[in-house]
């Protein structure tokens, strides 16, 4: 069926160590993989998005890896600091939601200073 | 520019009771959304719009109604609220559809609404 999974649900990392969320999708012909991060109260944004034609993406302390075979996508956030905490939700665009989004779960992670 | 706009912020709500949240965006995209986030649920598309004067269903449709007479207003209708709507809502707009370079979601703050 339509499904984007995504993990850990919860993750706490101390500063300045790095947080890996992974997140699998169902849909082959998806790609598009965008994150969102959604502080507390807050509206989520988008933070970093990767297409299927490459492999990885980097922007400063965030990357995101793409595994076209295997259908999953990873998030990595190296040096954490306590700004990074947040909800963190990944997505993937499915054929049987008319090509829209669908969303994971999301992750909250935590960063203790 | 304020982006996206949602009003009311908070609403409290008996069952049976109907309301209308109420979506305006001023960057002149195409494609308006609505969203209810629910706690471990993530972001689940209740009904979207790809244009002025149309609008169709999401994956959690039921129980809502939506309007887009004018291209920067998206209007979600609850005709007999549900405690199970109880919900945050957010609104969110994008420049052409998702998955495509200029798709990006731009979302509102959200509206929180309470069915008692």
């Amino acid at each position: 069926g339509e499904n984007v999974e995504q993990h850990p649900p919860t993750l706490s990392v101390q500063e300045g160590d790095s947080a890996v969320i992974k997140c699998t999708y169902s849909d082959s012909a998806s790609n598009y993989f965008p994150w969102y991060k959604q502080e507390l109260g807050k509206r989520p944004q988008l933070i970093i998005d990767i297409r299927s034609n490459v492999g990885e993406k980097k922007d400063q302390r965030i990357a995101v890896t793409l595994n076209k075979t295997a259908k999953h996508f990873s998030l990595h956030i190296t040096e954490t600091q306590p700004e990074d905490s947040a909800v963190y939700f990944c997505a993937a665009p499915h054929r049987g939601s008319q090509g829209n989004l669908i969303f994971g779960k999301g992750t909250k992670l935590s960063v203790k200073p | 520019n304020a982006g996206v706009t949602q009003t009311p912020k908070f609403r409290v709500l008996k069952t049976g009771q109907s309301m209308t949240l109420l979506c305006a965006q001023d960057m002149n995209h195409e494609y308006m959304y609505w969203y209810r986030q629910d706690p471990g649920m993530g972001l689940r598309l209740i009904h979207y719009s790809v244009g002025e004067g149309t609008t169709a269903k999401g994956e959690v449709p039921d129980g809502y109604n939506v309007s887009r007479l004018k291209k920067q207003n998206f209007l979600l209708g609850l005709e007999s609220a549900a405690p199970s709507q109880t919900s945050v809502y957010f609104c969110a707009s994008s420049y052409t559809r998702q998955g495509a370079r200029t798709g990006e979601l731009f979302f509102g703050e959200g509206s929180r609404l309470t069915v008692l």
